[in-house]
C-alpha cells in the first residue's frame, strides 16, 4: 500500500448507520489528519491525532491510530445525510518534512 | 470571518496559453500550500510557503510551473505554457503554527483548470 492509503475506497450506508473507514501508511509519522470533502469543494479539517495518541474525539467523530500497525480509522456515528462527502487521511512523514494525502473514500449515505 | 479566498473558480484556455491562478490566506496565517488534485494522482503538495517565503518547491512538476508570494495576504501559481495534462483542480490552503503539518489546514474552494 501506499503511505496514506484509504479503505475502503467507497461506501454506502443507510442513515443513522454507522461509517467507519481505514487509513493506512508505510512510514513514521509525526501526526495524522483527517479531512473531508464535499463535492466541488475544498478540504474542511475534521481532526489531527499525533503519534503519542491512541483516540480522540470531536462530537460524532472518533478517531483511533495504531501506530505499531501503521493505520488509522475515522468513525462517524449517527451518520446524516449531510456526511454524504470524500473522507482523506494525511500523514505528515517524520524526518521528510512532507504532508501526504490518501486517494479518499467516497461515502454516501442512503436516506 | 473569510476563509481562503481563490480565484478563478474555473478556467477553460487553449494550450499554449498562460495561466494564472490566485489565492489570498486566511489573515495572520503564516503558511500557505498549493496542491492540485487529479483523479488518477489525488490530491499533490506542489509548494509551499512559510511567511511569503517557498521553503519547498519539490513537488513542482516542471519548470513552466511557478509560484510566488509578495506580500502576506497574496499568492499566485502560473502555469507557462499550459499543456492538456496540467488540466486538474488546483488549491491553495493556510494555516498557522510552529510547524507546516502539524495544525489544521484551511482550504480553499479550488481552481478548476481545463486546458484544451
Amino acid at each position: 500500500s501506499q503511505q496514506g492509503e484509504e479503505d475502503p475506497q467507497a461506501l454506502s450506508i443507510q442513515e443513522g448507520e454507522n461509517a467507519t473507514m481505514n487509513c493506512s501508511y508505510k512510514t513514521s509519522i509525526n501526526n495524522l489528519q483527517w479531512y473531508r470533502q464535499n463535492s466541488g469543494r475544498g478540504l474542511v479539517h475534521l481532526i489531527l491525532i499525533r503519534s503519542n495518541e491512541r483516540e480522540k474525539h470531536s462530537g460524532r467523530l472518533r478517531v483511533t491510530l495504531d501506530t505499531s500497525k501503521k493505520s488509522s480509522s475515522l468513525l462517524i456515528t449517527a451518520s446524516r445525510a449531510a456526511d454524504t462527502a470524500s473522507y482523506f487521511c494525511a500523514t505528515d512523514v517524520r524526518g521528510d518534512d512532507k504532508i501526504i494525502f490518501g486517494k479518499g473514500t467516497r461515502l454516501h449515505i442512503l436516506p | 470571518d473569510a476563509g481562503v479566498i481563490q480565484s478563478p473558480r474555473h478556467e477553460v484556455t487553449e494550450m499554449g496559453q498562460e495561466v494564472t491562478l490566485r489565492c489570498k490566506p486566511i489573515s495572520g496565517h503564516d503558511y500557505l500550500f498549493w496542491y492540485r488534485q487529479t483523479m488518477m494522482r489525488g490530491l499533490e503538495l506542489l509548494i509551499y510557503f512559510n511567511n511569503n517565503v517557498p521553503i519547498d518547491d519539490s513537488g513542482m512538476p516542471e519548470d513552466r510551473f511557478s509560484a510566488k508570494m509578495p506580500n502576506a495576504s497574496f499568492s499566485t501559481l502560473k502555469i507557462q505554457p499550459s499543456e492538456p495534462r496540467d488540466s486538474a483542480v488546483y488549491f491553495c490552503a493556510s494555516s498557522k503554527g510552529w510547524g507546516p503539518f502539524n495544525q489544521p489546514q484551511h482550504f480553499g474552494d479550488g481552481t478548476r483548470l481545463s486546458i484544451l
